[in-house]
């Protein structure tokens, strides 16, 4: 079935800074790829979704990028802010008999410093 | 509008006792899913409901079940609890296939098995 590694587990960066999130999956036949943003005690939220047909994102200071050949795909955030505080999942999905099956990566827990 | 709804929010089980954890939406969403988040593992699904009337196993079924009641609930039953079923348990939900259309999750509920 589909792996879906993220890295780092954990990332701490200043304010203002930038902050990336790095993906790879081992399913070629996966062809979307969403991003979910999980605040302390509360439910995952889709923040940004890329296809496979795509190479970049972009929405306002939040961008995916995929790389389809290496199976890699990442996300950028720029001029964090506190709020962006969170851990954050990418996903891979497929289809599989019909239906998309998704799986999610371990989770990056980006804590930005004021 | 409430999305989608779990209840209970949070619960505690001694060793062979059962419960049903209930999901509602109010979206008209086709497809439900039952996930559990354990630190470190990120996101994995228990079970999924592609349409009314249909269930399928999904990574981690064993000790669960399910029943998609109507198209509005699908709820999730633990027989016998067992402390490696300690984890927190998200509902989700989708118009259609995850992957065509957006997911969006319940509120979580964190369940303990002492």
């Amino acid at each position: 079935g589909e792996n879906v590694e993220q890295h780092p587990s954990t990332l701490s960066v200043q304010e203002g800074d930038s902050a990336v999130i790095k993906c790879t999956y081992s399913d070629s036949a996966s062809n979307y790829f969403p991003w979910y943003k999980q605040e302390l005690g509360k439910r995952p939220q889709l923040i940004i979704d890329i296809r496979s047909n795509v190479g970049e994102k972009k929405d306002q200071r939040i961008a995916v990028t995929l790389n389809k050949t290496a199976k890699h795909f990442s996300l950028h955030i720029t001029e964090t802010q506190p709020e962006d505080s969170a851990v954050y999942f990418c996903a891979a999905s497929k289809n599989s008999g019909g239906y998309q099956k998704v799986t999610f990566g371990t989770g990056t827990k980006l804590q930005v410093i004021p | 509008n409430a999305g989608v709804t779990q209840t209970p929010k949070f619960q505690v089980l001694k060793t062979g006792q059962s419960m049903t954890l209930q999901c509602a939406q109010d979206m008209n969403h086709n497809s439900m899913y039952w996930y559990r988040q354990d630190p470190g593992m990120g996101l994995r699904l228990i079970y999924y409901s592609a349409s009314e009337g249909t269930t399928d196993k999904g990574e981690v079924p064993n000790g669960y079940n399910v029943s998609r009641l109507n198209k509005r609930e699908f709820s999730l039953r633990l027989e016998s609890a067992a402390p490696s079923q300690t984890s927190v348990y998200f509902c989700a939900s989708s118009e259609f296939s995850w992957g065509d259309t957006e997911a969006f999750f319940g509120q979580g509920t964190r369940l303990t098995v002492v």
